[in-house]
């Protein structure tokens, strides 16, 4: 597509609930990375994956929080047992080359967990 | 160290003013520097981006200053116009690992008509 995809663009869950955010990056690009962004703050980086390889997960909050890439394409951020604090615009990015270059945002999922 | 500190939180500028937003940071390994722009509703989109070997880049209406002594950036936005009311986020990363994108926190941007 011409540009990153993100699906559902809105998510209402219950807390305790499961959700998925589905992430489709620009055909070809490499690198592929997670973001957080609360209401009124800058991105906070979750995790960053080189093809299917998940390179650093260091942001993950805790583990309840889970992302695949299985085929070095679509990538999806599941989140288990959804809290408050998880509320938040997931923010998924990608780029055509490894490790430089710029970022290429979809327009997030907003997650609201009541 | 891994900070990026922007001001001003909220800016209000008159359209055909200048707006000026501000960022510092304290890890000198970082060597490239974007600014990316958010409107409502949408992912941020970079604006324009600077390497340390240059003090100034310019790109039409938009330009950033580089201070590497002072380890300070800016991005300058003559001639502003309401259309580029929207949030502005600075960021830092050590060459070669955009991954490692440090961001500020944001400067909110009015265009007053």
């Amino acid at each position: 597509g011409a540009g990153v995809s993100q699906s559902p663009r809105y998510k209402v869950a219950k807390r305790g609930q499961d959700v998925a955010l589905r992430c489709d990056p620009i055909s070809g690009h490499v690198s592929l990375f997670w973001y957080q962004q609360a209401l009124g703050q800058g991105p906070e980086f979750l995790t960053y994956f080189q093809n299917e390889a998940q390179l650093d997960k260091s942001g993950l909050p805790s583990d309840r929080f889970f992302a695949e890439r299985p085929e070095g394409s679509v990538s999806t951020l599941k989140i288990q047992r959804t809290q408050q604090e998880d509320s938040a615009v997931y923010l998924c990015a990608s780029s055509r080359q490894q490790n430089t270059g710029e970022l290429f945002f979809g327009e997030g999922s907003r997650l609201t967990v009541l | 160290q891994q900070q990026v500190k922007q001001s001003p939180q909220s800016l209000i500028v008159q359209k055909g003013g200048i707006s000026i937003i501000n960022c510092a940071y304290e890890n000198t390994a970082f060597d490239y520097f974007p600014w990316y722009q958010q409107f409502p509703g949408k992912g941020p989109a970079l604006l324009i981006a600077i390497r340390p070997d240059v003090s100034e880049k310019k790109e039409g209406r938009f330009t950033i200053s580089f201070n590497k002594s002072a380890k300070q950036f800016s991005l300058h936005i003559m001639d502003s116009q309401p259309g580029d009311s929207a949030t502005y986020f600075c960021a830092a990363s050590p060459m070669d690992s955009n991954y490692q994108l440090i961001w500020g926190a944001g400067t909110k941007l009015i265009i007053k008509p």
